[in-house]
């Protein structure tokens, strides 16, 4: 268990709906990092937040959007589905702002249908 | 355009023997390297990394080293061990502040005993 909890694990939606993806970060992390994973791809940065605030933007689509609670807690709003936002969306924590020495979540696995 | 490359997307090794995975970059703003690795159905774990200021980082059974003027890094494993099978992730960031990291698609090792 790394410390860094994503739920669901599996999502499985149909074409033009909404998802929301969790993630808790590791006790007391301030950062969290979303990155997507395609099939055959490398993870791919989509968006940062540092307590509370957006800190940095990656290639997220304007269809995605983010946020972190007070709690620090993060979630990842996916909307009007296609079938090729089918991917791994990982999460990340980190205790500040920089980037290094990321702990990943397992991931939760998108299909849409 | 990928601006971190792994070209190699699998590698077979014998148990005991070294295993060499590779790593190419583009953008001459990194200065950060890191490496990843992935079991299925886990969130990629951070392995060691290494500054641009250094050529080379020892942890173990781990070296990285970093040729900047061809652009190269690469990860040792010696001796190879049948857990070290797994996705290898080469990360790269640029500049003290950056937040995000650029992953290469990874390259599948596999140590056959």
């Amino acid at each position: 268990d790394s410390g860094v909890t994503q739920t669901p694990k599996h999502l499985i939606t149909a074409t033009g709906q909404r998802v929301t993806l969790r993630c808790s970060p590791r006790s007391g992390d301030l950062s969290v990092y979303w990155y997507q994973q395609s099939l055959d791809q490398g993870l791919q940065f989509l968006i940062q937040y540092y307590n509370g605030e957006e800190r940095a933007k990656g290639n997220i689509l304007e269809r995605f959007s983010a946020q972190q609670f007070p709690d620090l807690h993060s979630e990842l709003n996916l909307s009007s589905l296609e079938l090729g936002d089918s991917a791994l969306y990982f999460c990340a924590s980190s205790a500040g702002g920089q980037g290094l020495g990321y702990t990943f979540g397992s991931g939760t696995r998108l299909t849409v249908v | 355009d990928q601006q971190v490359k792994q070209n190699s997307p699998s590698l077979s090794v014998q148990e005991g023997r070294i295993s060499i995975l590779n790593c190419d970059y583009t953008n001459s703003m990194f200065d950060y390297f890191l490496w990843y690795k992935k079991y299925p159905a886990e969130g990629p774990t951070f392995l060691i990394s290494i500054s641009s200021i250094k050529d080379k980082n020892e942890d173990g059974r781990f070296t990285v080293f970093l040729n900047k003027s061809a652009k190269h890094l690469s990860l040792h494993i010696v001796p190879s061990q049948p857990g070290d099978s797994a996705v290898y992730f080469c990360a790269a960031s640029a500049g003290a502040g950056s937040y995000q990291l650029t992953f290469g698609k990874g390259t599948k090792l596999s140590v056959i005993p």
